[in-house]
C-alpha cells in the first residue's frame, strides 16, 4: 500500500504569509494526488487535483505543484479564511490520505 | 449544484450491524465513480471504500475489508455502505463523496458510534 506523510504536522502563520506544505508518497503516484482543506465540523474541500490543476472556484493563491514522490500545496497571501487543516490524498489506483497539516494563526 | 446527503447513522453495540446511505442530487448519478471516507474524532481522514460505474470495480480499506460492503442504486441515485461486525475504533464521522479525480463533493457526514 501506498503510505503518505506531509510535513509540517502544525503551521503558525500571520495574515498575508506565503505558506508551503508538502506532501510524499512512498512510492511514485505520477501526478495523481489531490489537496483538501476542512475546517473544523465541515466536510473537505477540494482545492488541487492532478497535483496542480486548480478546482472551479478555488481562489488563484492556492497552487500546487510536483509529481512523483513529492509535492507541495503553496498559499500565497495567507487569508483569514485560509486557517484550516489541509490534507493531500493520492489516487493512483487506491486511495490514501496523508494525516494533515494544521494552518494556525501564529 | 450537486448535493450528497447521508443517513443512517447511529449508536450501535460492538458486533452490530448498520446501513448508511447516501442520496444524490443536481448530477447524473450513474456517470460517477463514489467514496466513502470516514473521521474518527480528532483524527485525519480516512479512505474506507470505492465503486465504480455499473459497479464493475469495488475496494476497500484494509481496515474495512470482509466487514463492510458498499453498493449503488443507480435508479434510485443512492451509494450504500453495509457496515456488519462493527468495532469500537470503527467509531466515525462517515462521508460520501463523489470521485472526479480528487472527490469534488462530499455529503455532511453522519455519525456513527460504536459502544456498549
Amino acid at each position: 500500500d501506498i503510505q503518505m506523510t506531509q510535513s509540517p504536522s502544525t503551521l503558525s502563520a500571520s495574515v498575508g504569509d506565503r505558506v508551503t506544505i508538502t506532501c510524499r508518497a512512498s512510492q511514485s503516484i505520477s501526478v495523481w494526488l489531490a489537496w483538501y482543506q476542512q475546517k473544523p465540523g465541515k466536510a473537505p474541500k477540494l482545492l488541487i487535483y492532478k497535483a496542480s490543476s486548480l478546482e472551479s472556484g478555488v481562489p488563484s493563491r492556492f497552487s500546487g505543484s510536483g509529481s512523483g514522490t513529492e509535492f507541495t500545496l503553496t498559499i500565497n497571501s495567507l487569508q483569514p479564511d485560509d486557517f484550516a487543516t489541509y490534507y493531500c490524498e493520492q489516487y493512483n489506483g487506491n486511495f490514501t490520505f496523508g494525516p494533515g497539516t494544521k494552518v494556525d494563526i501564529k | 449544484e450537486a448535493q450528497l446527503v447521508e443517513s443512517g447513522g447511529g449508536l450501535v453495540q460492538p458486533g452490530g450491524s448498520l446501513r448508511l446511505s447516501c442520496a444524490a442530487s443536481g448530477f447524473t448519478f450513474s456517470n460517477f465513480e463514489m467514496h466513502w471516507v470516514r473521521q474518527a474524532p480528532g483524527k485525519g481522514l480516512e479512505w474506507i471504500s470505492y465503486i465504480s460505474t455499473r459497479s464493475s470495480v469495488i475496494f476497500y480499506a484494509d481496515s474495512v475489508k470482509g466487514r463492510f460492503t458498499i453498493s449503488r442504486d443507480d435508479a434510485k441515485r443512492s451509494l450504500f455502505l453495509q457496515m456488519d461486525s462493527l468495532r469500537v475504533e470503527d467509531t466515525a464521522v462517515y462521508y460520501c463523496a463523489r470521485d472526479t479525480g480528487g472527490k469534488d463533493y462530499w455529503g455532511q457526514g453522519t455519525q456513527v458510534t460504536v459502544s456498549s
